[in-house]
């Protein structure tokens, strides 16, 4: 099974501040990596698929990169509603799997 | 607008089986992949299974052996059982489409999720 690190486990930021996750896997899986945010409560929403593609209707503030191992999933200029919790998960094979997630604070 | 709902028993007994339902409204169910995944209190996300729309399934193979996903295509709607339930299983189980674009594929619409707890 592929093994999804993220770091840092928990952030603190203000608004307006340029973030960074990194989300490592532990075999190589291409570009086969989405992002997603979850808010307390709610289920995850998906923001970015393929690395680096972002989903309709996500604000262009959410950046995705990386390939291979190492990915990295940036929010350019914080916003409120951006505190949450990211997961990475691979879609490479089978199990898929999540990060064990960042949770971005305040 | 394609919409999930979850529902089934918010309290299950040790060694039962844990049934639930996902309703699929404002599109056909057999047009896609679905998804089941749970989130124990407090910690991350797990990847239950993948239904597939010739009625194929993926399961993570820590569940293998208990959990059964299938769909109802004349009622629109999933369901997952899982055999055998112990307090690990308790967690928020949520319903996901899967979009596909080529050879990736993601979790793109979500149910709210139903809480399930496993206890006496």
């Amino acid at each position: 099974d592929i093994q999804m690190t993220q770091s840092p486990s928990s952030l603190s930021a203000s608004v307006g501040d340029r973030v960074t996750i990194t989300c490592r896997a532990s075999q190589s899986i291409s570009s086969y990596l989405n992002w997603y945010q979850q808010k307390p409560g709610k289920a995850p929403k998906l923001l970015i698929y393929a690395a680096s593609s972002l989903q309709s209707g996500v604000p262009s503030r959410f950046r995705g990169s990386g390939s291979g191992t190492d990915f990295t999933l940036t929010i350019s200029s914080l916003q409120p509603e951006d505190f949450a919790t990211y997961y990475c998960q691979q879609s490479f094979n089978s199990p898929r799997s999540f990060g064990q997630g960042t949770k971005l604070e305040i | 607008q394609v919409l999930l709902q979850e529902s089934g028993p918010g309290l299950v007994k040790p060694s039962e089986t844990l049934s639930l339902t996902c309703a699929v409204s404002g599109g056909p169910i057999s047009d896609y992949y679905w998804s089941w995944i749970r989130q124990a209190p407090g910690k991350g996300l797990e990847w239950v299974g993948y239904m597939f729309s010739n009625g194929n399934t993926d399961y993570n193979p820590s569940l293998q052996s208990r959990v059964t996903m299938s769909v109802d295509t004349s009622n629109n709607h999933l369901s997952v059982k899982l055999t055998s339930v112990t307090a690990a299983d308790t967690a928020v189980y949520y319903c996901a489409r899967v979009a596909v674009w080529g050879s990736y594929d993601a979790l793109d619409i979500w149910g709210q999720g139903t809480t399930v707890t496993v206890s006496s």
